[in-house]
């Protein structure tokens, strides 16, 4: 079964600045797909960003970027120029890319995210 | 429609009654997917659907849970008896091959078992 860790419960960044966001995941697929899901205060899971197992090139979205390990097995996000907007719970989950019937979502336990003004 | 919908937005419910949620999940998108999210907790996977394939039900906690999925595309879950443990919220996802395995979430359900 796959897992996915994030050892870091709570960060916090300055405003402006730019903060990482740890995630490890443990699989024997060779194909999947890795997330970052923001959930703010509201409760709405937001999708951040996206990579593909395959593309070694690593997502990036607009402030937002990953850093992909696959070797490693690491998903890190980094947010550039943090904004107060960003704050917010932050989810990295794992999906297969196998079209097996086992394709649900497998969660990290999140990272709280504060901005300091 | 634009997003997955999910109602009621919130629900209080006396131990012991059942409830029922609905989730109806972005047009097309062949998958819906159930999780719970207790206070401060992470998601909890509660049942996947796919297409026609049989449903995952690996998540469901209990025998008092279940789910169903009409037509392909709105989806109810139902919870018997409900203990003051099953207060949380309940969120509902989506996805499609054509999303290339993203999965869009709706507002959820909170639930309170009083």
């Amino acid at each position: 079964a796959q897992t996915v860790t994030q050892s870091q419960p709570e960060m916090s960044v300055q405003e402006a600045e730019t903060v990482t966001l740890s995630c490890t995941y443990d699989t024997s697929e060779s194909d999947y797909y890795l997330f970052w899901y923001k959930q703010p205060p509201s409760r709405q899971m937001i999708l951040v960003i996206r990579q593909e197992a395959y593309k070694q090139q690593n997502a990036t979205e607009n402030r937002f970027s990953v850093n992909f390990q696959k070797a490693a097995k690491s998903f890190s996000l980094k947010i550039s120029d943090s904004q107060l907007g960003d704050a917010a719970m932050y989810f990295c989950a794992y999906r297969s890319a196998f079209l097996t019937g086992n394709e649900k979502l497998t969660f990290g336990t999140g990272t709280r995210l504060t901005i300091i003004p | 429609g634009a997003g997955v919908s999910q109602s009621p937005s919130n629900k209080v419910t006396e131990k012991g009654k059942d409830v029922e949620l609905r989730c109806d999940p972005i047009s097309g998108h062949t998958a819906l997917y159930w999780y719970r999210q207790s206070l401060g907790q992470g998601l909890e996977f509660l049942i996947y659907f796919q297409g026609n394939s049989a449903p995952d039900k690996s998540g469901l906690p209990s025998d008092r849970f279940s789910a169903e999925r009409t037509g392909g595309s709105v989806s109810t879950l139902t919870i018997q008896r409900t203990q003051q443990e099953d207060s949380a919220v309940y969120l509902c996802a989506s996805s499609s091959s054509g999303t290339g395995g993203s999965a869009f979430f709706g507002q959820g359900t909170r639930l309170t078992v009083v």
